[in-house]
């Protein structure tokens, strides 16, 4: 069965714009969780969505936000972007979060 | 609150030899334990896990996990190391149910021919 799949897999934005990414999860997952990897801060937990609801949130600034829909499709928008969140973000989906999550591949944003 | 430490960012092997990764997690609860792995530029790749079923766990590529309660570890193992296992691993706590999975800071293995 096909993974999760998240796109764009790079992008590369000026300082201020905004940006929206996607994920498709495997399907029957209802659970979708985003990550952001940089070297610095390793992966941090942004949040979670499942059957449309955000169940999780991290630790991020307001400009950072993500919705889900019926499809168990999710998106998340980063506004008014820093130089500073150029970085890997992750998608992994879950039917069972004890059985570990499934990755996709990333989208690795770059903001100029 | 659950979390995981992994003992050293950087580790390496000669190939052949064994592979060990350390791992301790905190939680108040049985936990769910999970090993991941990253190869440059693509996302985590679940490699084994632990949901009490077993305390010795096996997983892919030759990779095998003890859990050991009484030492709060789930050290990841494999017998001999390849080229192909130079990749960063990590470490992932989860109480289950609704609660998130928390991810320790990696350890990239180096595999030194």
């Amino acid at each position: 069965k096909a993974g999760v799949t998240q796109t764009p897999r790079y992008l590369i934005k000026t300082r201020g714009q905004q940006v929206t990414l996607s994920c498709s999860p495997i399907s029957g997952h209802r659970s979708v969780s985003w990550y952001q990897q940089t070297p610095g801060q390793g992966l941090q937990f942004l949040f979670e969505y499942f059957s449309e609801t955000q169940r999780n949130k991290g630790n991020f600034p307001g400009r950072f936000s993500g919705r889900q829909f019926s499809n168990s499709r999710s998106e998340m928008n980063v506004s008014t972007l820093e130089l500073g969140d150029s970085a890997l973000y992750l998608c992994a989906s879950s039917g069972d979060r004890t059985y570990g999550y499934t990755f996709g591949s990333g989208t690795r944003l770059t903001v100029v | 609150a659950q979390s995981v430490t992994q003992l050293g960012s950087h580790v390496s092997v000669s190939e052949g030899a064994l592979v060990l990764l350390r791992c301790n997690y905190s939680s108040s609860v049985p936990p769910y334990l999970f090993w991941y792995v990253q190869y440059p530029n693509q996302g985590l790749q679940l490699l084994l896990k632990y949901t009490s079923a077993a305390t010795l766990v096996k997983g892919i590529n030759g990779f095998e996990a003890e859990f050991k309660k009484s030492e709060t570890s789930f050290h990841l193992t494999k017998p001999s190391a390849h080229m192909s296992d130079a990749a960063e691993y990590f470490c992932a706590v989860s109480r289950g149910g609704y609660q998130k999975v928390t991810f320790g800071t990696g350890t990239k293995l180096q595999v030194i021919p």
